[in-house]
């Protein structure tokens, strides 16, 4: 079975300053998938950045990245450079690349960034 | 580019009354999901369309909850006789399949039963 771990509930940081929001995940599936997704108080989950479990590079996508440790079943979000508006909930997210099509997600981690 | 929508955003019920949600995917995927989010925890995995063919069933679909998609666009989900443990917000996604096969998801539907 797969499984989702993100142990921090909440996290703070100030505006301009880089922050990381941990995930941890078990699988036995040779091949998978990462996301990282962005929850508003408005309810919508918006897509930020996918990790293939064979892509040899992090993966980069404008203020986010995610730090992505093979051996240690780690897929860390980075976002640097914070802002007001990122202030959401963010959940880690895996998906099988073999059979099943369903996201299992983490319990997510709640960021606030202050001015 | 039209994104997921969902109808309606918010529905309150009573206990026992049937309800139908929704869900309008990106014109071009095939793939749609639904999920179910309660207070404090991540979204779980509900049931899976591939056009029209519903391909995966998770066990929390009790027999109450019905999903259609009946000409592989948009699709319905009913809960028949509701409870108050069916309070949650609804959450409908889709993808266009590929290696990464991201899903995109609508604004849900928040589902309160009294």
């Amino acid at each position: 079975a797969q499984k989702i771990t993100q142990t921090q509930p909440g996290m703070f940081v100030q505006e301009k300053e880089a922050v990381t929001l941990d995930c941890t995940y078990d699988t036995s599936d040779p091949s998978y998938g990462l996301f990282w997704y962005k929850q508003p108080s408005s309810g919508e989950m918006i897509f930020l950045i996918y990790q293939g479990s064979y892509d040899q590079q992090n993966a980069t996508e404008g203020r986010y990245s995610l730090n992505f440790q093979k051996a240690r079943k780690s897929a860390n979000l980075v976002i640097s450079a914070s802002q007001l508006g990122d202030s959401a909930m963010y959940f880690c997210a895996m998906r099988s690349s073999t059979g099943f099509q369903k996201l299992v997600f983490g319990t997510g981690t709640r960021l606030l960034v202050s001015p | 580019d039209t994104g997921v929508s969902q109808d309606p955003r918010h529905k309150i019920t009573k206990r026992g009354q049937n309800v139908t949600f929704r869900c309008d995917p990106i014109s071009e995927h095939n793939r749609l999901y639904w999920y179910r989010q309660t207070l404090g925890q991540g979204p779980e995995f509900l049931t899976y369309f591939q056009n029209e063919a519903q391909l995966e069933k998770s066990r929390l679909l009790s027999d109450r909850f019905s999903a259609e998609r009946p000409k592989g666009s948009f699709s319905t989900l009913e809960i028949q006789r509701t409870e108050q443990g069916d309070s949650a917000m609804y959450l409908c996604a889709s993808s266009g399949g590929g290696a990464e096969d991201t899903q995109y998801f609508g604004p849900g539907t928040r589902l309160t039963v009294l």
